[in-house]
């Protein structure tokens, strides 16, 4: 099977940096997906990585380790609307459909 | 349609009744993915549907759950027998094709068993 584990919580203040760090155990990786969750609502998809490097997308970068089973997802200028859920997932070669998700990380962002 | 669509939005059931959960997925999508979300904690994949097969349900709990998928489209999530541990949000999600392409997710079906 696949271990998955990113941090529980995080808080950091608004107009701030957080890096959220995900490292992975499996075998025949193909591919990373963070995810973001706002309480209550549905998930929905940031960023996918499958070579190694620094993927930027406006405030937000995805960056990935694949020798190091390690990911980070940068978020920059922080925003109240950034309090979420955010969701590692890691995607195999045993099985194109199966998404392997991590418990998730809580970020907290304070005034 | 627009988004993933789910139904019921709130299902409460008694213990040992059977539920059925219906998704209706993005128009075009070939994919599409049931996953179930405990409270406080991550995704667990259940099933994946590639058109209207299953090529991997190593997901599903137990034989008590199962699902299809008709004409391409329409999903239903059927829980037979259901038992308090059952209680989740039920998530569904579409892709354009399998692998490595962005899930749209639906808003999700909170399931209680009293």
């Amino acid at each position: 099977g696949q271990n998955i584990d990113q941090p529980t919580e995080m808080t950091a203040t608004e107009g701030a940096i957080v890096q959220i760090n995900c490292t992975y155990q499996t075998s025949g990786f193909n591919g990373l997906f963070w995810y973001q969750q706002h309480a209550g609502e549905a998930p929905t998809f940031l960023s996918y990585n499958v070579l190694d490097g620094l993927e930027e997308k406006g405030r937000f970068s995805s960056f990935l380790s694949r020798s190091k089973g390690y990911s980070y997802l940068l978020l920059k200028e922080l925003q109240m609307k950034d309090s979420a859920s955010y969701l590692c997932a890691v995607l195999t070669t045993d099985s194109w459909g199966k998404l392997q998700f991590g418990a998730g990380t809580q970020v907290v962002v304070t005034p | 349609g627009a988004g993933v669509s789910q139904s019921p939005s709130n299902k409460v059931t008694e213990k040992g009744k059977d539920v059925e959960l219906r998704c209706d997925p993005i128009s075009g999508h070939t994919a599409l993915y049931w996953y179930r979300q405990s409270l406080g904690q991550g995704l667990e994949f259940l099933i994946y549907f590639q058109g209207n097969s299953a090529p991997d349900k190593s997901g599903l709990p137990s034989d008590r759950f199962s699902a299809e998928r008709t004409g391409g489209s329409v999903s239903t999530l059927t829980i037979q027998r259901t038992q308090q541990e059952d209680s989740a949000v039920y998530l569904c999600a579409s892709s354009k094709a399998g692998g490595p392409f962005e899930q749209f997710f639906g808003p999700g079906t909170r399931l209680t068993v009293l």
